[in-house]
């Protein structure tokens, strides 16, 4: 069966770096899209990142642009996201995301991980 | 990118109908027919439903349906039983500059 499995979250203070993992298992990982995606703490879902199959697009939310980069190693099966400084709103459980297809940017997304909290705080 | 509109909650007793509206615009849900909508129940990761306005991901009962007119996609549920008490949020396609946006998300009660 399917199975994503985050981790690398944490505590950072604002200004700081964190980078996400997520292992892939149950499915040919090399063959679909894989996203990111957060939600705050009690609040409402956000998009913020794609990668095709093959690591050749990127795509992100405005707010990350330039901060934050997706990435991908499909020997390893594992899905990565570098963050980079970081804010207080970046606080949010931070979800990997299986996509039905291998490119493209629209979510479609079939399957999730747990998740894995981010807190930015001093 | 601003957020996808939907109902903060919505309600209805066994065994009837509710649906859900997700208002955007011509440069979203009107412009591209990749709407998907999830569920979410309390402390636990969203499931697909609906993807691509209506179409239903294997396993998911047929008492999920989706639609879409204009600028405002539909989720209704048919049927309702008490485990489909949860949030449910609309996503769409915005383009490549900022491909993707959810829906500010409704709160279903099963009275």
């Amino acid at each position: 069966q399917v199975q994503l499995v985050e981790s690398g979250g944490g505590v950072v203070q604002p200004g700081g770096s964190l980078r996400l993992s997520c292992a892939a298992s149950g499915f040919t990982f090399s063959s679909y899209s894989m996203h990111w995606a957060r939600q705050a703490p009690d609040k409402g879902l956000e998009w913020v990142a794609v990668i095709s199959y093959d690591g050749s697009n990127t795509y992100y939310t405005d707010s990350v642009k330039g901060r934050f980069t997706i990435s991908r190693d499909n020997s390893k099966n594992t899905l990565y996201l570098q963050m980079n400084s970081l804010r207080a709103e970046d606080t949010a459980v931070y979800y990997c995301v299986k996509d039905l297809g291998r490119s493209g940017s629209y979510l479609r997304g079939d399957y999730w991980g747990q998740g894995t909290l981010v807190t930015v705080s001093s | 990118q601003s957020a996808l509109t939907q109902p903060p909650s919505a309600s209805g007793s066994p065994g009837q109908s509710v649906t859900i509206s997700c208002t955007g615009t011509s440069s979203d849900v009107g412009g591209y027919n990749y709407v998907s909508w999830y569920q979410q129940h309390p402390g636990k990761a969203p499931k697909l439903i609906i993807y691509e306005v209506t179409k239903r991901p294997s396993g998911v009962p047929d008492r999920f349906s989706g639609s879409k007119s204009g600028n405002t996609a539909s989720l209704t549920v048919s049927g309702l039983q008490a485990e489909d008490e949860a949030d449910y949020y609309c996503s769409s396609y915005a383009g490549s500059n900022n491909p993707n946006v959810f829906g500010t998300g409704t709160k279903v009660t099963v009275l």
